[in-house]
């Protein structure tokens, strides 16, 4: 079964480095999402992405956040002076049509970020 | 906010009993969609349900929704040792395509 892949599945970073997280959706989807969740709460969504902008972004996806897709396959989150409370697991998700009309939306195994 | 909250937060069981999680929403939605988290991974799919459906199966797999009372459950019929995990409800926030989390129902089943 087609997944979304996420690398590296565990970084650790200094504060005030930037962080650049990978993730590569299923191949025919065209809604694409990064979600986090820091450890022992809830799943929070950032940034949703089609057509190759930002469609959404919740008040946590702040001028430090960035989302891109370089090329046909990778999508990214970057980080770009990260902060202890950065500290969490990021999650890549995609779906084929738009989340609110019945589309499942599929997710990522997730990047651990450690900030220290 | 449309957020679903589930219930209970943490359920054990034993190996062979079935397990009923629920997840409660505040504004109407057109789907509902359950996911599985095991300890530190990924979150799994289990079940899409339309807001025009009652009921989906799959598997050991029960999903109910009651678009009156705004709520769904899943039902795991003869749990297993394995099916120790997170149970996630998420409901589409709005006209758009971001999926608001619940915190979870976080299922131990005992050998």
């Amino acid at each position: 079964e087609p997944e979304v892949t996420q690398t590296p599945s565990h970084q650790v970073t200094q504060m005030g480095q930037e962080v650049i997280l990978r993730c590569v959706p299923i191949s025919n989807h065209l809604y694409f999402y990064w979600y986090r969740q820091i450890l022992g709460q809830k799943v929070e969504f950032l940034v949703s992405f089609y057509n190759n902008e930002i469609s959404e972004k919740s008040e946590i996806f702040d001028d430090q956040f960035s989302v891109e897709r370089p090329d046909g396959s990778n999508f990214t989150l970057k980080i770009r002076s990260t902060k202890l409370e950065d500290s969490a697991m990021y999650f890549c998700a995609s779906s084929e049509g738009r989340g609110n009309s019945g589309n499942t939306i599929y997710f990522g195994e997730g990047s651990w970020l450690t900030v220290v | 906010s449309q957020q679903g909250e589930e219930d209970p937060q943490a359920l054990s069981i034993q190996e062979g009993e079935n397990a009923t999680m629920n997840c409660s929403y505040k504004t109407s939605i057109n789907n509902l969609q359950w996911y599985r988290q095991n300890s530190g991974r990924g979150l799994v799919h289990l079940i899409l349900i339309r807001s025009n459906e009652r009921e989906k199966h799959s598997g050991r797999l029960r999903v109910t929704l009651d678009t009156s009372k705004k709520s769904s459950s899943l039902l795991i019929t003869a749990s297993r040792a394995a099916d120790t995990a997170s149970y996630f409800c998420a409901t589409p926030f709005s006209a758009g395509n971001m999926l608001t989390f619940g915190g979870g129902t976080r299922l131990m089943v005992k050998p």
